[in-house]
């Protein structure tokens, strides 16, 4: 079964607003790779996280990769009606798992 | 984006039939993927390949066949389509390394329906 999931699995927030999305695994992760996807679009890499409690930037978006290397998360300042799409993390453990997904909805 | 070219972009057929999905890349990656998205259950690995006619099968391979006979084509083939394979199919390839650890470049799709 999936060994990757992500919550929430839907989020509605005001322009300007921050956002968080969480991705856990079950089991130890080798790395930590995010992916957005526009809305009938396909997913695009973000980036990739391989250290424990490794944090990377990127404008407004923050990514961190737990100490157990079993979680992570993206969130995102002053949310804007360009972030809209869904965002997935992806890792492998024993096999490459995409999480299940957040799909964020910004409304201006 | 990556040079990769997904075909049929649409299809519709009916359960029983065959169905062949063509993915084509001009980047020269060692991996291909293909994945199957279904709301609720996000991105699922049918079946990669590591190189030609070296494949492996992923998360949810039943019913579905690979095949990968030059570095560039990768063929996902459903012997007897059902009404479940109805789903948006996803080809991803990565460059050399272990499958799931370089980042993956995806094509634009294709919607499958089964009736």
């Amino acid at each position: 079964g999936q060994q990757v999931m992500q919550i929430p699995q839907y989020q509605h927030v005001q322009e300007g607003e921050d956002f968080t999305t969480y991705c856990n695994s079950s089991t130890t992760l080798s790395n930590i790779q995010w992916y957005k996807q526009r809305p009938g679009g396909h997913p695009v890499f973000l980036i990739q996280l391989v250290k424990s409690g490794e944090v990377k930037k990127q404008k407004r978006l923050t990514f961190q990769f737990g100490e157990a290397k079993k979680n992570s998360s993206l969130h995102i300042t002053a949310t804007q009606t360009t972030d809209v799409g869904t965002y997935f993390c992806a890792g492998r453990g024993n096999q490459f798992y995409f999480g299940t997904g957040t799909s964020l909805t910004v409304i201006p | 984006d990556a040079g990769i070219t997904q075909s049929p972009r649409h299809k519709v057929t009916e359960t029983g039939t065959p169905v062949t999905l063509r993915c084509h890349q001009t980047e020269n990656h060692r991996y291909m993927y293909w994945y199957r998205q279904d709301p609720g259950h996000g991105l699922r690995l049918i079946h990669y390949s590591y190189g030609v006619k070296d494949t492996d099968k992923g998360e949810v391979s039943d019913g579905y066949s690979v095949s990968r006979s030059k570095t560039e084509d990768f063929l996902l083939t459903l012997e007897s389509a059902t009404s479940s394979q109805t789903s948006v199919y996803f080809c991803a390839i990565s460059e050399a390394g272990t499958a799931g650890n370089q980042p993956q470049h995806f094509g634009d799709g294709t919607r499958l329906s089964i009736l």
